[in-house]
């Protein structure tokens, strides 16, 4: 089983500032087949990224994902109000399938 | 427009059972992985099982394995999760996804 570990737990920032969110994996990623949520209290999970670096439909440009090895990065450039939220990576490029445990974006 | 609706969740007993049942529309179906993820509250998303485009293919987490089964109907456009021998840590939100697309969720409840 691949595990995925994100960090940090919980980010603060302001708003403008730059977000560097971070997902390890215990092994390689078949395809590269990561992908990013963004999750706000209430909601279903909302696909942000996916092949780790192509942004899904409608998602900002602030939003950027990348991959070096086994590490994946999401980043936000200037986070806007409404960026503040948990966000989870996800592999499914093998079985079983797994989330990171997430990390809460919040604001300082 | 895609839509994925889930029902079918509610409160039952240890032990007891539970058919979710998940309405798939707006996107090519019967080419289309599907999976559930659950929720805990308060708690992270945790894939729980998934199925492939013809249904010859089915994994499962393992502490859902002998418990769960995921089947389909591609004419119906419809994925089905059925559940036996439920535990009060199966309590979560139920998700139907494709991994781009998601539902709002159907909440289980095992609580005697």
């Amino acid at each position: 089983e691949i595990v995925l570990t994100q960090s940090p737990g919980t980010l603060y920032l302001s708003p403008g500032e730059r977000a560097t969110l971070s997902c390890r994996a215990t092994q390689s990623i078949r395809n590269n087949n990561l992908v990013w949520y963004q999750q706000k209290p209430g909601q279903a999970p909302r696909l942000l990224i996916y092949g780790a670096s192509t942004r899904a439909t409608d998602i900002p440009d602030r939003f950027s994902g990348s991959v070096s090895g086994t590490d994946f990065t999401l980043t936000i450039n200037t986070v806007e109000p409404e960026d503040f939220a948990v966000y989870y990576c996800h592999q499914h490029g093998s079985f079983p399938c797994t989330f990171g445990q997430g990390t809460d974006l919040q604001i300082k | 427009e895609v839509q994925l609706v889930e029902s079918g969740g509610g409160l039952v007993q240890p032990g007891g059972s539970l058919r979710l049942s998940c309405a798939a529309s707006g996107f090519s179906f019967s080419n289309t992985w599907m999976t559930w993820v659950r929720q805990a509250p308060g708690k992270g998303l945790e894939w729980v099982a998934a199925i492939s485009p013809d249904g010859s293919h089915k994994a499962y987490v393992d502490s859902v394995k002998g418990r769960f089964t995921i089947s389909r109907d591609n004419a119906k456009e419809s994925v089905v999760l059925e559940m036996s021998g439920l535990r009060v840590e199966d309590t979560a939100m139920y998700y139907c996804d494709t991994t781009v697309y998601w539902g709002q969720g159907t909440l289980v409840t095992v609580s005697s």
